[in-house]
């Protein structure tokens, strides 16, 4: 079993609608999420940065954190074609940089 | 404030040749740390240095190396190139207290043949 999983997808959705990606983990120690946002042949962009349990909102994404469920989850409202990316999670422990990453969830947003 | 930079941004290589990139980290960062992007295996993590040493290690074979230097630019290293080692290679940079996130160059491309 790997340490994150994320569903790969692919996932294609209308223009507008709601997108929710979640990942699970097993590794307890993470106390530091993150969403990536990362479009073809380019680095990852930072979307969201979450700090244990919780939620967090930016603009149209809010990204929860429920630690005892093991669960974190990306929702995206008013989806845009321009959202269309792999969305990666990924989450790390405390004083170590050393980050594990999902296997990413593929977005289409049609228009 | 510029990004993080990485050169060279494509490179292709034959099996058993050995390559060098490099990484220019956001300026006032002070931690580097190396993944190797494929899609198999997705993003893994290489290694880490902080203030010119390596803090972390990800699981992979001694022919993956890196260094940094005291400017905080780091560089890493990747001798007998297999055909595996075909790769988007990441450098992110943190300001390496541990607690906050890292922000990721565009990466190099290697393509071994």
């Amino acid at each position: 079993q790997k340490e994150v999983e994320q569903d790969p997808g692919p996932l294609s959705v209308p223009e507008g609608a709601i997108v929710s990606l979640n990942c699970t983990y097993s590794n307890s120690a993470f106390q530091y999420f993150m969403w990536y946002r990362q479009y073809s042949r380019k680095g990852p962009e930072l979307l969201m940065y979450t700090y244990s349990s919780g939620n967090k909102e930016d603009g149209r994404f809010t990204a929860q954190v429920d630690k005892s469920s093991k669960y974190i989850s990306l929702f995206i409202r008013d989806s845009q074609p321009s959202d269309s990316a792999t969305y990666l999670c990924a989450m790390k422990g405390h004083n170590n940089n050393d980050m594990r990453f999902g296997a990413g969830t593929r977005l289409t947003v049609k228009p | 404030k510029a990004g993080v930079t990485q050169t060279p941004r494509y490179l292709i290589k034959t099996r058993g040749q050995q390559v060098t990139l490099s990484c220019s980290p956001i300026s006032g960062h002070r931690s580097v740390s190396w993944y190797q992007q494929t899609p198999g295996q997705g993003l893994q993590f290489l290694f880490e240095y902080f203030s010119e040493t390596q803090r972390n290690k990800g699981n992979f074979p001694g022919r993956f190396s890196g260094r940094q230097f005291s400017n905080s630019r780091s560089e890493m290293n990747v001798s007998t190139l297999e055909l595996g080692d075909s790769a988007l290679y990441l450098c992110a940079s943190s300001i390496g207290q541990g607690q906050e996130t890292q922000y990721f160059g565009p990466g190099t491309r290697l393509l071994v043949l």
